[in-house]
């Protein structure tokens, strides 16, 4: 199976945003509204941060955001903490194909 | 707050099956789909399979010839099997819920690390 492929890495200062970005097939985005992001801290489980393309549980921070542009699913932080320094991913649900959940290869974000 | 433990054996030796429990602490075992993400030590994570409490389940294909998901859902537990294990198994495995009307997962366990080794 084919992930999805993100940065291995991106950093930016405290305060800076940063732009993760998620690549796939057009069939991995085929229900282009079935892409979620993972924040993961080292030792933790998983934890979501969006879900479809662009919608936030309500404990998570604004400063998370979503988007997609065609093949590509984003995930922009704003007004970066040193707390947001962990490992990203993306994942998308793919209806027909299986795995139906691919994730993505995950970034590892660094707060300078 | 729905609260997912996992436990089993933590070591397996290869060629043997690999079986984990999931006890949830709700009744969201009947409403919800379950899944089983696994992840390797220091790599990403690979989505195993998923059940409904109606039993309805879906498998990667990578693993479907040795992998079999089931549910108890008078006990709230989700169960995974994993059969002819090796060294590429070797994993922290997760059990997950699905979120209400998306697909993603929105709560997960903490987690527990299987080492198939001899």
């Amino acid at each position: 199976q084919s992930a999805l492929t993100q940065p291995a890495s991106v950093s930016g200062s405290s305060g800076q945003s940063i732009t993760i970005s998620c690549t796939g097939t057009s069939s991995d985005f085929r229900d282009y509204r079935s892409v979620s992001w993972f924040q993961q801290h080292p030792g933790k489980s998983p934890k979501l941060l969006i879900f479809d393309v662009s919608r936030r549980p309500s404990a998570i921070s604004y400063r998370f955001s979503g988007s997609i542009s065609g093949n590509t699913a984003s995930l922009t932080i704003s007004g970066l903490q040193p707390g947001d320094e962990a490992d990203y991913y993306c994942c998308s649900y793919r209806i027909i194909t299986t795995p139906l959940y691919v994730f993505g290869t995950g970034t590892k974000v660094t707060v300078l | 707050q729905v609260h997912l433990q996992e436990s089993g054996p933590g070591l397996v030796k290869p060629s043997e099956t690999l079986s984990l429990n999931c006890a949830v602490s709700d009744d969201s075992i009947t409403t919800n789909w379950f899944s089983w993400v696994r992840q390797p030590p220091g790599k990403g994570l690979e989505w195993i399979g998923e059940i409904f409490h109606d039993g309805t389940t879906h498998y990667n294909a990578s693993l479907r010839s040795r992998v079999s998901i089931s549910m108890d859902t008078s006990e709230n537990q989700v169960f995974l099997r994993l059969n002819s294990v090796n060294a590429a198994d070797t994993a922290v495995f997760y059990c997950a819920r699905h979120r209400t009307g998306s697909n993603t997962f929105d709560s997960w366990g903490q987690g527990t690390l299987v080492i198939v080794s001899s």
